[in-house]
């Protein structure tokens, strides 16, 4: 069955501290890999999809088939980072996300 | 852009009594995606509907739970009869066209009393 798996389900970090959010995924052939992020109060939103392969606010994530991973990284932690984050995955031409249960990252001053 | 809407935000109901959700799609956008999630769990898909037509349904309960995109208005998530395991949230998602990113609405949370 096509899964996603954050193994963490909290993180706690300082500010200016790297942070790596882990995510694997179990899918056969090619599926297409995004984050999510959901800041507190706020609606859930896309932070990246990987065939883009942009970086936004800071946060990068590369594809490694070989270890079907795909997390999520920053150099240099901040404050307002603090968030839920959500791994997802499409496969197939599916509309489907199929979604980890989520990461709760904690920046402290 | 206001964004996708969701109403009501909040909905408590009785054993046995009917939720309806309502989700309104970011403007342009004619694909709508519905998702479910249960205390400390991931989002999980339940349907996804173009206008007037049910597209995937593969993640909905197989019975009391139903879901329409009519031609105009929102599109509704039915729930009949509900029972406390329904209690959730609810989130709708939109986007322009297949494969495109799909943008979320804040979602309804269903207590089932």
């Amino acid at each position: 069955a096509q899964r996603v798996t954050q193994p963490e389900k909290l993180l706690s970090v300082f500010k200016g501290a790297p942070v790596e959010l882990k995510c694997n995924y179990s899918y056969s052939g090619s599926p297409e890999l995004f984050w999510y992020v959901q800041y507190s109060r706020q609606r859930l939103q896309l932070l990246l999809r990987h065939i883009s392969r942009e970086s936004i606010k800071g946060f990068t994530a590369d594809l490694n088939k070989g270890e079907t991973s795909f997390h999520l990284k920053k150099p240099f932690a901040q404050e307002e980072d603090s968030a839920m984050y959500y791994c997802a995955a499409t496969q197939g031409g599916s509309e489907k996300l199929v979604f980890g249960k989520g990461t709760k990252l904690t920046v402290n001053p | 852009n206001a964004g996708v809407m969701q109403n009501p935000r909040h909905l408590v109901r009785r054993r046995g009594q009917e939720a309806r959700l309502r989700c309104s799609p970011m403007k342009g956008h004619s694909h709508v995606y519905w998702y479910r999630q249960l205390p400390e769990e991931g989002l999980k898909f339940m349907v996804y509907l173009q206008k007037e037509n049910i597209i995937d349904e593969s993640g909905m309960p197989k019975e009391r739970f139903s879901a329409e995109f009519p031609k105009e208005g929102p599109s509704i998530l039915r729930i009949q009869q509900v029972v406390r395991g329904d209690s959730a949230a609810y989130f709708c998602a939109s986007s322009p066209t297949p494969g495109a990113t799909q943008y979320f609405g804040p979602g309804t949370r269903l207590l089932v009393l």
